[in-house]
């Protein structure tokens, strides 16, 4: 079956603009994750949804960043006032929704903030 | 202190040897493990996991854990170099949901 999706690949923005990043789950999967994979680094937590709610945004930097799922589905992630600093790549993963269980990985948007 | 660390590499072995890549973790409550493969400008793709302590195996990649001393290893017999990619070892907590990735260890394997 079709796995995680992400659009767009690539997104080249101005400091200072608005952004959004979307995220569409391996059918049936309840479990939606955002993460944040800067140069050299492994992916680094942003936020977790269960269903249409956020069950822990803890990982998110600061309040320029936000995420949602209205209907339990398709996510997208916001991101207010780009910073250079939030240049890095997008990871997006969605899972069966138990605990333990394993997270598949979308290709990722690249962004890149001049 | 990273709550998961790897041997930094870069590690460049000949075609036909064995790779083999470490990662130690810190929170003593992770349960679950994980290594992913990662080629150049893709995303992480799951190649191993492993929730009990001792082997397991999957056709050339054998993973490695020993809770009590909180490490986690993945060997890659025969090494081809399709196997040149960056490796990351991630942990999940017993009742948790977030990853905690190494930073990765990049595997380069020689004609």
């Amino acid at each position: 079956g079709a796995g995680v999706s992400q659009t767009p690949s690539n997104k080249v923005t101005e400091k200072g603009k608005y952004v959004e990043l979307r995220c569409d789950p391996i059918s049936g999967h309840t479990a939606l994750y955002w993460y944040r994979q800067s140069l050299g680094q492994g992916p680094e937590f942003l936020i977790y949804f269960q269903g249409t709610g956020a069950a822990d945004d803890s990982g998110l930097p600061n309040d320029r960043f936000f995420a949602v799922r209205p209907e339990g589905s398709v996510s997208t992630l916001k991101i207010q006032r780009t910073e250079r600093g939030d240049s890095a790549v997008y990871l997006c993963a969605s899972s069966s929704g138990t605990v333990g269980e394993t997270q598949y990985f979308g290709p990722g948007t690249r962004l890149l903030v001049l | 202190q990273k709550e998961v660390e790897q041997n930094s590499g870069p590690l460049s072995v000949p075609e036909g040897a064995i790779a083999s890549l470490n990662c130690t973790y810190s929170d003593r409550v992770s349960q679950s493990f994980f290594w992913y493969r990662q080629y150049s400008g893709k995303s992480p793709e799951l190649i191993m996991s492993i929730y009990s302590n001792g082997d397991k195996e999957d056709g050339r990649f054998t993973a490695q854990l020993n809770k009590a001393s909180q490490y986690v290893s993945l060997l890659i017999r025969d090494s081809q170099p399709s196997d040149s990619a960056t490796y990351l070892c991630a942990s999940l907590r017993g009742t948790g949901y977030k990853l905690s990735f190494g930073a990765g260890t990049t595997v380069t394997v020689r004609a």
